[in-house]
């Protein structure tokens, strides 16, 4: 079946640290991977995504690549801020009408 | 343009009670779902309609949960006879092309938080 395990939390940084939030999938087919985010309060958004493998998503400083020899899709920024403490979500697509498969999130903390 | 609403944002109910929770998509998405988060987890799906027809409900875990969406636009969750494992938050998302486009992308609500006394 379709799975998404991601990186326990919570995640403490500084302002200014690299972030790293690592996400791997299992999938039948070739699914488009996502990250979503979850502020405090708020509904979930969508932070980035990638449709195939190789493929770079990018957003509000943040990137993650599709690793299909990996199955990955690790989440990094390279000098986090206060405003991204959040909840992060990474999620998979599979063909056909299917819904989002999530993982169970990595709260994020960044301290000035 | 306006997103994805959902109301009521918080209910209260106590056990035994039916609720509804609506979903207003995005004009034009064709797709809607329905999903689950529990406290700390990820969401999960509950049930998927592409416009007025509901393709897959699998997610649902018991007959007391029944989703429609009678006009292909809004969508409501009724939950009969609630119990305390149902306190959760319920996301709606809509999407505009049929499911399984590479491209695709679901929008989200803001969420209504059920807490069953």
């Amino acid at each position: 079946g379709n799975s998404v395990t991601q990186m326990e939390g919570p995640v403490t940084l500084s302002e200014e640290a690299f972030l790293t939030i690592n996400c791997t999938y299992t999938a039948t087919g070739y699914p488009s991977l996502f990250w979503y985010v979850q502020y405090p309060g708020e509904g979930l958004q969508l932070l980035l995504k990638a449709t195939k493998a190789d493929d770079k998503g990018s957003n509000k400083g943040f990137e993650a690549t599709y690793r299909k020899e990996t199955t990955s899709f690790h989440l990094e920024k390279g000098s986090v801020q206060v405003s991204d403490s959040a909840v992060y979500f990474c999620a998979l697509l599979n063909s056909g009408n299917t819904p989002l498969v999530f993982g169970k999130g990595t709260r994020l903390s960044v301290i000035a | 343009g306006a997103g994805v609403s959902q109301s009521p944002r918080y209910k209260v109910a106590k056990r035994g009670q039916d609720v509804a929770l609506r979903c207003d998509p995005i004009s034009g998405h064709v797709s809607l779902f329905w999903y689950q988060q529990a406290l700390g987890q990820g969401p999960e799906f509950l049930t998927y309609f592409q416009n007025e027809a509901q393709l897959d409900k699998s997610g649902l875990p018991s007959d007391r949960f029944f989703a429609e969406r009678p006009e292909g636009s809004v969508s409501t969750l009724k939950i009969q006879r609630t119990q305390q494992e149902d306190s959760a938050v319920y996301l709606c998302a809509s999407s505009l092309v049929l499911a399984g486009g590479p491209w695709e992308t679901q929008y989200f609500g803001p969420g209504t938080r059920l807490l069953v006394l």
